[in-house]
């Protein structure tokens, strides 16, 4: 019972912003919106997460809809080390961390 | 920050055999540790929660005997899957969560073949 739904692929040309939306239509008051990557063979790393407001970090921006159905990660400026599998998960203070299948992004040069 | 130290990275085992995974948090606590299984292509699955002192709980589907969890101290969890066969390859995942900050960090990763 997936909580989010995130496209299966993406392409992004390198220099360019990488938008990868996703969609949380379920996600209850006092969920998060949390997103991770996963470089091939390694652990998924933490980018960055929100509750309402908009967040910013040296990594990324994560704008959340002022419904909180859909949130957009943004990599500002795509590098080739960016592609990678990324993550968008809710949860609460309570629950577990769970992954659905994610989007693969591909920088492309 | 926080960093998540899991060993070994790969690992070949013959089947019958029994493996141990490390999953070390460095400089934080971790109350709660977290082991996942990944297949190729495919998503990260839980397996099992750990709390420190306490028995694991598994997930649907994971049997507890086989993959045996230990989290005896506040910095250190492991993972024996017992009796590995060819099947039980795959690409297993630790996380651990700081209970101060309720962040979650995730180790590097073992890749387990069983031949």
């Amino acid at each position: 019972d997936a909580k989010t739904t995130q496209p299966p692929s993406m392409d992004c040309a390198e220099g360019r912003a990488a938008n990868l939306p996703c969609n949380h239509s379920t996600i209850s008051g006092n969920e998060y919106v949390y997103w991770y990557r996963q470089i091939h063979s390694q652990g998924p790393q933490y980018i960055i997460h929100g509750l309402k407001n908009n967040e910013t970090n040296e990594m990324a921006s994560l704008i959340i809809t002022e419904d909180r159905k859909s949130s957009t990660l943004i990599l500002p400026h795509a590098t080739l080390r960016d592609t990678a599998v990324y993550y968008c998960i809710v949860k609460d203070n309570n629950n577990d961390m769970r992954f659905g299948a994610g989007t693969r992004l591909t920088v492309k040069p | 920050g926080a960093v998540v130290s899991q060993h070994p990275s790969r690992v070949i085992c013959k089947s019958g055999t029994s493996v141990k995974i490390e999953c070390r948090s460095l400089d934080f606590q971790a109350t709660t540790m977290f082991w996942y299984r990944q297949f190729p292509k495919q998503s990260l699955m839980l397996m099992a929660t750990s709390n420190e002192g306490s028995k694991a709980t598994y997930e649907q589907g994971v049997e507890k005997d086989k993959f045996l969890i230990n989290h005896a101290s506040l910095t250190l969890s492991t993972l024996t899957v017992t009796s590995a066969h060819p099947e039980d390859s795959s690409f297993y995942i630790c996380s651990a969560r700081q209970a101060s900050t309720n962040g979650y960090t995730f180790g590097s990763g073992t890749r387990l073949t069983v031949v």
